[in-house]
């Protein structure tokens, strides 16, 4: 099962950030808060992912609460090209399955 | 960056026929390599772990005879679909990982669409 929960969709405007929430009230202390996002009919594709810290790369900004409870990732500034379903999950550094949840799909609309 | 290749994108077959698809790490050796199959506005569902040289290991509630996967070497993964039939028809889409990508996530392929007839 899942260990996340995130809303079914969200809608946002172009140029605006997109704050994107993950609730993980079951995570241990070794597992990382990883998100992906897939486009239409492509494969999975990598954000960022977390440990305590908060992150930031090229694509987005990831906030992690005090008590790992929770997560938001932020894109910064939303384009059309960030339409997809947005995974976040939690899993350990070492070979551990990733288990998919539902997701948040994201439109951006103009 | 770590890329996975998968082959092919789409592929339509017979009912009863046999489908191959292949999963390539490109520029890293890939230890382990997951499979997962996606029907439309579902999720992800994993299918399968396989790790180089050993059986693969199947989740619950999905058929190892039907879905064969073989996983011979370290850049190379292979699922086949036996004996297809209409239900078979999804996404299916492979992620790896390597040593040198351990605590960075996985790599996943683009996707297969599987369309049997």
């Amino acid at each position: 099962d899942a260990k996340t929960t995130q809303p079914p969709s969200m809608d946002c405007a172009e140029g605006r950030a997109a704050n994107l929430p993950c609730n993980h009230s079951t995570i241990s202390g070794n597992e990382y808060v990883y998100w992906y996002r897939q486009i239409h009919s492509q494969g999975p594709q990598y954000i960022i992912h977390g440990l305590k810290n908060n992150e930031t790369n090229e694509m987005a900004s990831l906030i992690i609460t005090e008590d790992r409870k929770s997560s938001t990732l932020i894109l910064p500034h939303a384009t059309l090209r960030d339409t997809a379903v947005y995974y976040c999950i939690v899993n350990t550094d070492s070979w551990g399955k990733f288990q998919f949840g539902a997701g948040t799909q994201v439109v951006v609309t103009p | 960056g770590a890329v996975v290749s998968q082959h092919p994108s789409r592929v339509i077959c017979k009912s009863g026929t046999s489908v191959k698809i292949e999963c390539r790490s490109l520029d890293f050796q890939a230890t382990t390599m997951f499979w997962y199959r996606q029907f439309p506005k579902q999720s992800l569902m994993l299918m399968a772990t396989s790790n180089e040289g050993s059986k693969a290991t199947y989740e619950q509630g999905v058929e190892k005879d039907k879905f064969l996967i073989n996983h011979a070497s370290l850049t190379l993964s292979t699922l086949t679909v036996t004996s297809a039939h209409p239900e078979d028809s999804s996404f299916y889409i492979c992620s790896a990982i390597g040593e040198a990508g351990r605590g960075y996530g996985y790599t996943f392929g683009s996707g297969t669409r599987l369309t049997v007839v």
